[in-house]
């Protein structure tokens, strides 16, 4: 079964970019079957989905955070990754990667309203401190 | 703010039903399916239903969705001690260029 595991530094400085990497086991990035996406959940609080990428490198990003975020994806080491530009204390939270299952596409093109995230990696806390 | 809503908090005995509602508008969930996760304490989000009343393999038939126009309801029957975590609502919203979006999450407790 596919397993994800999120990895990369706990702390990072204000103004400073966050890096995180997901690795994904017993399944392929490559697989045209799914996007794969990064949730982050500030200490208590709900979820914020922040983007997605698909094996091609097609990427769509929250809004509200599109100017600070980049995900990529390294096809060769079965990975995909996550950078937040001129973070801040607010962007303090527990990262996700997610495998997102494309419940429909047709004609070349999936919509993500059919789509649903399963499985979850186990997140990992990033602080942004000084 | 979340653009979903849901009650922050929700209760039960053991053997009871409860039901958590998500209200959302015409962009979300008036016009997508909804899905639910379960996050039990410490651990990561689980897919508990999707495609608005579809349950994956595994997780028991006392877990139920429905949607009606802008809002959904999760059901639990038979209520179990297991069952205490946080649920969430989402949906696709199809406003500005397309987002995912959340509720609040709300926290089943089981007396």
């Amino acid at each position: 079964q596919v397993q994800l595991q999120e990895s990369g530094p706990g702390l990072v400085k204000p103004s400073e970019t966050l890096s995180l990497t997901c690795t994904v086991s017993g399944g392929s990035v490559s697989s045209g079957s799914y996007y794969w996406s990064w949730i982050r959940q500030p200490p208590g609080k709900g979820l914020e989905w922040i983007g997605y990428i698909y094996y091609s490198g097609s990427t769509n990003y929250n809004p509200s955070l599109k100017s600070r975020v980049t995900i990529s994806v390294d096809t060769s080491k079965n990975q995909f990754s996550l950078k937040l530009s001129s973070v801040t204390a607010a962007d303090t939270a527990v990262y996700y990667c997610a495998r997102e299952v494309l419940g429909y596409c047709s004609g070349g093109s999936c919509y993500p309203g059919y789509n649903w995230f399963d499985p979850w990696g186990q997140g990992t806390l990033v602080t942004v401190s000084s | 703010q979340s653009v979903l809503t849901q009650p922050p908090s929700a209760s039960g005995t053991p053997g009871q039903r409860v039901t958590i509602s998500c209200s959302g508008s015409s962009s979300n969930i008036g016009s997508n399916y909804v899905y639910w996760y379960q996050q039990l304490p410490g651990t990561a989000p689980k897919l508990l239903i999707y495609r608005n009343n579809q349950r994956p393999s595994g997780v028991p038939d006392r877990f139920s969705g429905s949607k009606s126009g802008t809002s959904a309801s999760l059901a639990i029957s038979g209520l179990r001690s297991e069952d205490e975590a946080d649920y969430y609502c989402a949906a696709w919203d199809d406003s500005l260029s397309g987002r995912w979006v959340f509720g609040g999450g709300t926290k089943l407790t089981v007396l």
